[in-house]
């Protein structure tokens, strides 16, 4: 049973860069799409982007060129950044296998979450 | 980009009683491209629907998704205490390629 484990730094000052890992286990990694997703406090979800295990990422856009997303394949890990923070990013950050392709594509399963507080 | 708009907002029946939930797009989405998850307080959300209408594993048979086009339902047949959480339905859009989600609805207890 594929389960996902991440971790990063938890609280960051404004202009400040977000570190996020997530590694897979129990599965394999080549085949899938790996997300970001994050969720203000008491709000809604929110996709970040996506990599496959070759390397090509997706964003949206308005985080576009804040974010990157890279993947470290021989480790089963793949990594999320995001450039200068604000309050208004703060929020639980999720990880997540994106699966069916491109044919019938959603997310299953998805990381235990990391609440990310900027302040300063 | 595609829209979702989730209705109600906030749902309060008993157990035993029939849920359902409304997840409407800006224009028309693949059937195939329309998922749906659960997400319990502290929890990270979980798949339960996914092409509009499949069940992922391990979900009971009171969860059905149904709709088309525009107009997509996810309907819980009868509650069972741990059905209270928030739902949200999800779309893929291939151009551009990327994911949006509803805002969700909460089924909570009456």
């Amino acid at each position: 049973q594929v389960q996902l484990q991440q971790w990063g730094a938890g609280l960051l000052k404004p202009s400040e860069t977000l570190s996020l890992t997530c590694a897979v286990y129990g599965g394999s990694f080549s085949g899938y799409s790996w997300s970001w997703i994050r969720q203000p406090p008491g709000k809604g979800l929110e996709w970040i982007g996506k990599i496959n295990h070759s390397g090509s990422t997706n964003y949206i856009p308005s985080l576009k060129s804040r974010v990157t997303i890279s993947v470290a394949t021989s480790k089963n890990h793949f990594s999320l950044k995001l450039r200068s923070v604000t309050a208004a990013d703060t929020a639980v950050y999720y990880c997540a296998r994106g699966i069916g392709g491109s044919s019938s594509p959603h997310f299953d399963p998805w990381g235990q979450g990391t609440l990310v507080t900027v302040s300063s | 980009e595609i829209v979702l708009t989730q209705s109600p907002g906030t749902l309060s029946l008993s157990p035993g009683e029939r849920a359902t939930l409304s997840c409407r797009a800006s224009q028309s989405v693949s059937s195939s491209y329309l998922a749906w998850y659960q997400q319990k307080p502290g929890q990270a959300p979980r798949l339960l629907i996914y092409g509009a209408s499949s069940r992922a594993t391990g979900i009971p048979d009171r969860f059905t998704g149904s709709g088309s086009g525009t107009d997509f339902t996810l309907t819980i047949s009868r509650l069972e205490p741990e059905d209270f959480a928030v739902y949200y339905c999800q779309q893929y859009g291939s151009s551009p390629p990327i994911f949006t989600f509803g805002p969700g609805t909460k089924v909570d207890i009456k």
